[in-house]
């Protein structure tokens, strides 16, 4: 089955610092993987995905994320990280296989905290 | 953008009585929604898959008797807690698949908080 980790509960940056959030998956085959933030009082929001094809993945807010099967992993990653990026951010795997049927196995999730 | 919404956004229930949770697409149809529960601090754990037109699948471990579905239109899913108890108390989230022609996009409500006394 699935798996989706997040290694780190917490993490604390300065605000303009570079920030990268760990998440390692655990599948066959090449998985639909996904980023989310979740801000109190606001739904979950898709950062960026993954499907195929380019591994490295542009998403919004400046975040960016890399698909690197030798690891089994899905790091995002941000040059420079303003106050308002301070949420919760979880990785997510789809649970459909091969296809996208919007299942989705999210990992235990990272708080991001923003020091000024 | 798409929008889902949730209602109520919070709730508070005695112990033994039955709550709804409804979820809805504004802006566009979703054959498929999903309900999500988050305990705090924790992870969004799937519960089930709301299919309009017929039944629930429900994930393994999740009680269906308790847990009632229904996807009675395009736009509008229900979760009802039957005899909620304490540990019913949880942040429930439903999400919605808007189908794409060349890709299909989940959409996700703010949340629920259920308090069970």
């Amino acid at each position: 089955a699935q798996s989706v980790t997040q290694p780190d509960i917490h993490i604390t940056v300065s605000e303009g610092a570079s920030l990268e959030l760990r998440c390692n998956y655990s599948y066959g085959a090449t998985p639909y993987l996904f980023w989310y933030v979740q801000s109190p009082g606001q739904g979950l929001q898709l950062l960026l995905k993954y499907f195929s094809g380019d591994t490295l993945v542009q998403g919004i807010k400046g975040f960016e994320a890399e698909f690197k099967r030798s690891q089994s992993s899905f790091n995002l990653r941000k040059p420079s990280v303003h106050w308002s990026d301070a949420a919760e951010y979880f990785c997510a795997v789809g649970d459909g296989g091969s296809s996208n049927t919007g299942k989705l196995i999210f990992g235990q999730g990272t708080t991001l905290q923003v020091k000024p | 953008g798409a929008v889902v919404s949730q209602h109520p956004s919070w709730v508070i229930c005695k112990s033994g009585t039955s709550v709804k949770i409804e979820c809805r697409s504004l802006d566009f149809q979703a054959t498929t929604m999903f309900w999500y529960r988050q305990f705090p601090k924790q992870s969004l754990m799937l519960m089930a898959t709301s299919n309009e037109g017929s039944k629930a699948t429900y994930e393994q471990g999740v009680e269906k008797d308790k847990f009632l579905i229904n996807h009675a239109s395009l736009t509008l899913s229900t979760l009802t807690v039957t005899s909620a108890h304490p540990e019913d108390s949880s942040f429930y989230i439903c999400s919605a698949i808007r189908r794409g022609r060349r890709t299909d996009t989940q959409y996700f409500g703010p949340g629920t908080r259920l308090t069970v006394l």
